[in-house]
Protein backbone atom coordinates (compact mmCIF):
# COMPACT_ATOMS: atom_id res chain seq x y z
CA UNK A 1 0.00 0.00 0.00
CA UNK A 2 1.34 3.30 -0.79
CA UNK A 3 1.86 5.38 1.72
CA UNK A 4 2.90 9.66 2.57
CA UNK A 5 4.60 10.86 5.83
CA UNK A 6 5.12 14.13 6.31
CA UNK A 7 6.71 13.98 10.23
CA UNK A 8 6.56 17.65 10.99
CA UNK A 9 2.53 18.93 11.53
CA UNK A 10 3.82 22.11 12.72
CA UNK A 11 6.92 24.38 11.89
CA UNK A 12 6.96 28.36 12.75
CA UNK A 13 10.01 30.44 11.58
CA UNK A 14 10.74 34.30 11.10
CA UNK A 15 10.23 36.06 7.85
CA UNK A 16 13.59 35.30 5.75
CA UNK A 17 14.69 32.48 7.51
CA UNK A 18 15.05 29.17 5.50
CA UNK A 19 13.03 26.19 5.97
CA UNK A 20 12.82 22.74 5.13
CA UNK A 21 9.77 20.30 4.71
CA UNK A 22 10.19 16.85 5.08
CA UNK A 23 8.12 14.10 3.12
CA UNK A 24 8.82 10.45 3.16
CA UNK A 25 6.73 7.94 1.03
CA UNK A 26 6.38 4.08 0.36
CA UNK A 27 5.24 2.37 -2.80
CA UNK A 28 6.12 -0.90 -4.38
CA UNK A 29 5.29 0.97 -7.89
CA UNK A 30 8.07 1.68 -10.42
CA UNK A 31 6.54 4.33 -12.16
CA UNK A 32 4.91 6.89 -9.78
CA UNK A 33 4.23 10.43 -9.20
CA UNK A 34 5.07 12.98 -6.27
CA UNK A 35 3.12 16.82 -5.94
CA UNK A 36 3.64 18.94 -3.31
CA UNK A 37 0.63 21.15 -2.91
CA UNK A 38 -0.07 24.62 -1.08
CA UNK A 39 -3.26 25.10 0.73
CA UNK A 40 -3.13 28.64 1.68
CA UNK A 41 -5.72 29.65 4.80
CA UNK A 42 -8.40 31.05 2.07
CA UNK A 43 -8.86 27.05 2.14
CA UNK A 44 -8.07 26.48 -2.04
CA UNK A 45 -5.26 23.82 -2.91
CA UNK A 46 -2.80 25.01 -5.51
CA UNK A 47 -0.14 22.72 -7.14
CA UNK A 48 3.21 23.21 -7.21
CA UNK A 49 5.24 20.85 -8.47
CA UNK A 50 5.12 17.49 -9.78
CA UNK A 51 8.16 14.28 -10.36
CA UNK A 52 8.25 11.14 -11.73
CA UNK A 53 10.34 8.57 -10.41
CA UNK A 54 12.64 8.51 -12.95
CA UNK A 55 13.43 12.41 -13.08
CA UNK A 56 16.18 12.37 -10.17
CA UNK A 57 16.57 15.91 -11.13
CA UNK A 58 16.37 18.74 -8.18
CA UNK A 59 14.54 21.59 -9.16
CA UNK A 60 14.60 25.02 -8.57
CA UNK A 61 11.81 27.87 -8.73
CA UNK A 62 12.26 31.16 -7.44
CA UNK A 63 12.73 30.96 -3.76
CA UNK A 64 10.99 27.15 -3.81
CA UNK A 65 13.10 24.11 -4.48
CA UNK A 66 12.98 20.33 -4.12
CA UNK A 67 15.35 17.77 -3.14
CA UNK A 68 13.82 14.28 -4.52
CA UNK A 69 16.14 11.19 -3.74
CA UNK A 70 14.47 7.63 -4.06
CA UNK A 71 17.54 6.24 -1.97
CA UNK A 72 15.77 7.35 0.82
CA UNK A 73 12.20 7.67 -0.72
CA UNK A 74 12.26 11.43 0.10
CA UNK A 75 10.66 14.32 -1.65
CA UNK A 76 11.58 17.37 0.55
CA UNK A 77 10.65 20.69 0.07
CA UNK A 78 12.74 24.27 0.74
CA UNK A 79 11.68 27.59 0.95
CA UNK A 80 14.26 29.83 1.12
CA UNK A 81 14.08 33.32 2.44
CA UNK A 82 10.06 32.92 3.79
CA UNK A 83 7.79 35.42 3.44
CA UNK A 84 4.44 35.98 5.74
CA UNK A 85 2.45 35.21 2.60
CA UNK A 86 4.10 31.50 2.50
CA UNK A 87 1.95 30.90 5.51
CA UNK A 88 -0.16 27.62 4.60
CA UNK A 89 -0.51 24.25 4.77
CA UNK A 90 1.99 22.25 2.78
CA UNK A 91 0.75 18.43 1.26
CA UNK A 92 3.05 16.02 0.04
CA UNK A 93 1.31 13.78 -2.13
CA UNK A 94 1.96 9.96 -4.17
CA UNK A 95 0.25 8.89 -7.43
CA UNK A 96 0.33 5.60 -9.21
CA UNK A 97 0.43 5.42 -13.11
CA UNK A 98 -2.59 6.08 -15.13
CA UNK A 99 -4.31 8.70 -12.38
CA UNK A 100 -5.04 5.96 -10.12
CA UNK A 101 -4.62 6.27 -6.42
CA UNK A 102 -3.50 9.71 -5.39
CA UNK A 103 -2.48 9.49 -1.29
CA UNK A 104 -1.96 12.65 0.41
CA UNK A 105 0.55 13.11 3.57
CA UNK A 106 -1.30 15.08 6.90
CA UNK A 107 0.35 17.97 5.99
CA UNK A 108 2.63 20.43 7.43
CA UNK A 109 1.47 23.50 9.05
CA UNK A 110 3.85 26.57 7.89
CA UNK A 111 3.69 30.05 9.95
CA UNK A 112 5.92 32.64 8.75
CA UNK A 113 6.15 35.05 11.57
CA UNK A 114 6.95 39.00 10.45
CA UNK B 1 -12.94 29.43 -18.04
CA UNK B 2 -14.38 28.46 -14.83
CA UNK B 3 -12.09 25.18 -13.78
CA UNK B 4 -13.57 23.25 -10.85
CA UNK B 5 -16.78 24.10 -9.62
CA UNK B 6 -18.41 22.64 -6.88
CA UNK B 7 -22.18 22.46 -6.04
CA UNK B 8 -22.69 23.34 -3.13
CA UNK B 9 -20.55 25.36 -1.26
CA UNK B 10 -22.24 24.46 2.07
CA UNK B 11 -24.77 22.03 3.68
CA UNK B 12 -26.23 21.23 6.81
CA UNK B 13 -27.59 17.38 6.70
CA UNK B 14 -29.50 15.52 9.86
CA UNK B 15 -28.41 11.77 10.28
CA UNK B 16 -30.30 9.16 7.59
CA UNK B 17 -30.15 12.35 4.83
CA UNK B 18 -29.36 11.76 1.41
CA UNK B 19 -27.56 14.75 -0.98
CA UNK B 20 -25.65 14.86 -3.81
CA UNK B 21 -22.52 16.88 -4.42
CA UNK B 22 -22.26 17.95 -8.23
CA UNK B 23 -18.77 18.45 -9.35
CA UNK B 24 -17.70 20.23 -12.73
CA UNK B 25 -14.85 20.74 -15.10
CA UNK B 26 -14.77 22.47 -18.28
CA UNK B 27 -11.11 21.59 -18.80
CA UNK B 28 -11.93 18.34 -21.44
CA UNK B 29 -9.94 16.55 -18.19
CA UNK B 30 -10.12 12.83 -18.26
CA UNK B 31 -9.78 11.87 -14.45
CA UNK B 32 -11.43 13.17 -11.50
CA UNK B 33 -11.72 12.91 -8.07
CA UNK B 34 -13.91 13.21 -4.95
CA UNK B 35 -11.23 13.77 -1.53
CA UNK B 36 -12.35 14.36 1.86
CA UNK B 37 -10.01 16.82 3.97
CA UNK B 38 -10.77 16.33 7.86
CA UNK B 39 -8.33 18.12 10.43
CA UNK B 40 -4.74 16.74 10.65
CA UNK B 41 -5.57 13.89 8.19
CA UNK B 42 -4.90 15.43 4.98
CA UNK B 43 -6.65 14.57 1.60
CA UNK B 44 -8.23 10.87 1.68
CA UNK B 45 -9.28 10.06 -1.60
CA UNK B 46 -13.10 8.54 -1.59
CA UNK B 47 -13.34 7.62 -5.30
CA UNK B 48 -12.19 8.35 -8.60
CA UNK B 49 -12.43 8.04 -12.28
CA UNK B 50 -10.56 7.88 -15.46
CA UNK B 51 -13.27 8.40 -17.90
CA UNK B 52 -16.60 8.49 -18.33
CA UNK B 53 -18.70 5.77 -17.16
CA UNK B 54 -15.94 4.27 -15.29
CA UNK B 55 -15.37 5.02 -11.52
CA UNK B 56 -12.96 3.10 -8.89
CA UNK B 57 -12.84 3.08 -5.19
CA UNK B 58 -10.50 5.09 -3.37
CA UNK B 59 -8.89 4.97 0.21
CA UNK B 60 -12.64 5.77 1.92
CA UNK B 61 -15.43 4.79 -0.25
CA UNK B 62 -17.68 3.24 2.83
CA UNK B 63 -21.18 5.49 2.52
CA UNK B 64 -20.66 7.00 -0.52
CA UNK B 65 -21.51 6.51 -3.78
CA UNK B 66 -20.38 8.26 -7.52
CA UNK B 67 -21.35 8.68 -11.04
CA UNK B 68 -19.32 9.89 -14.28
CA UNK B 69 -22.21 9.70 -16.69
CA UNK B 70 -20.78 12.81 -19.00
CA UNK B 71 -17.08 13.63 -19.01
CA UNK B 72 -17.37 16.80 -17.41
CA UNK B 73 -19.39 15.83 -14.56
CA UNK B 74 -18.73 13.92 -11.23
CA UNK B 75 -21.12 13.37 -8.29
CA UNK B 76 -20.70 12.21 -5.10
CA UNK B 77 -23.97 10.67 -3.39
CA UNK B 78 -24.17 10.13 0.45
CA UNK B 79 -27.14 7.98 0.70
CA UNK B 80 -27.53 7.78 4.72
CA UNK B 81 -25.73 10.37 5.82
CA UNK B 82 -24.12 10.10 9.11
CA UNK B 83 -22.43 12.09 11.70
CA UNK B 84 -18.90 10.91 10.80
CA UNK B 85 -19.60 12.31 6.88
CA UNK B 86 -18.93 16.00 8.38
CA UNK B 87 -15.85 16.99 6.68
CA UNK B 88 -15.18 19.05 3.69
CA UNK B 89 -15.24 17.61 0.47
CA UNK B 90 -12.80 18.75 -2.46
CA UNK B 91 -13.15 17.65 -6.20
CA UNK B 92 -10.29 17.59 -8.87
CA UNK B 93 -9.44 16.77 -11.91
CA UNK B 94 -6.62 15.80 -14.30
CA UNK B 95 -5.72 15.98 -17.75
CA UNK B 96 -4.26 13.15 -19.83
CA UNK B 97 -1.55 14.03 -21.25
CA UNK B 98 0.46 10.71 -22.48
CA UNK B 99 -0.46 6.86 -21.42
CA UNK B 100 0.35 6.28 -18.23
CA UNK B 101 1.24 9.95 -17.66
CA UNK B 102 -0.34 11.18 -14.08
CA UNK B 103 -0.73 14.64 -14.22
CA UNK B 104 -1.19 17.79 -11.40
CA UNK B 105 -4.60 18.06 -10.33
CA UNK B 106 -6.87 21.18 -10.48
CA UNK B 107 -9.18 21.35 -7.15
CA UNK B 108 -12.38 22.89 -6.98
CA UNK B 109 -12.88 25.36 -3.78
CA UNK B 110 -14.57 22.88 -1.65
CA UNK B 111 -18.11 22.37 -0.10
CA UNK B 112 -18.46 22.39 4.33
CA UNK B 113 -20.72 19.28 5.21
CA UNK B 114 -22.11 19.38 8.39
CA UNK B 115 -24.22 15.90 9.61
CA UNK B 116 -26.35 16.45 12.96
Amino acid sequence: AQKVTQAQTEISVVEKEDVTLDCVYETRDTTYYLFWYKQPPSGELVFLIRRNSFDEQNEISGRYSWNFQKSTSSFNFTITASQVVDSAVYFCALSEAYGQNFVFGPGTRLSVLP
Amino acid sequence: NAGVTQTPKFRVLKTGQSMTLLCAQDMNHEYMYWYRQDPGMGLRLIHYSVGEGTTAKGEVPDGYNVSRLKKQNFLLGLESAAPSQTSVYFCASSRLETESQTNEQFFGPGTRLTVL
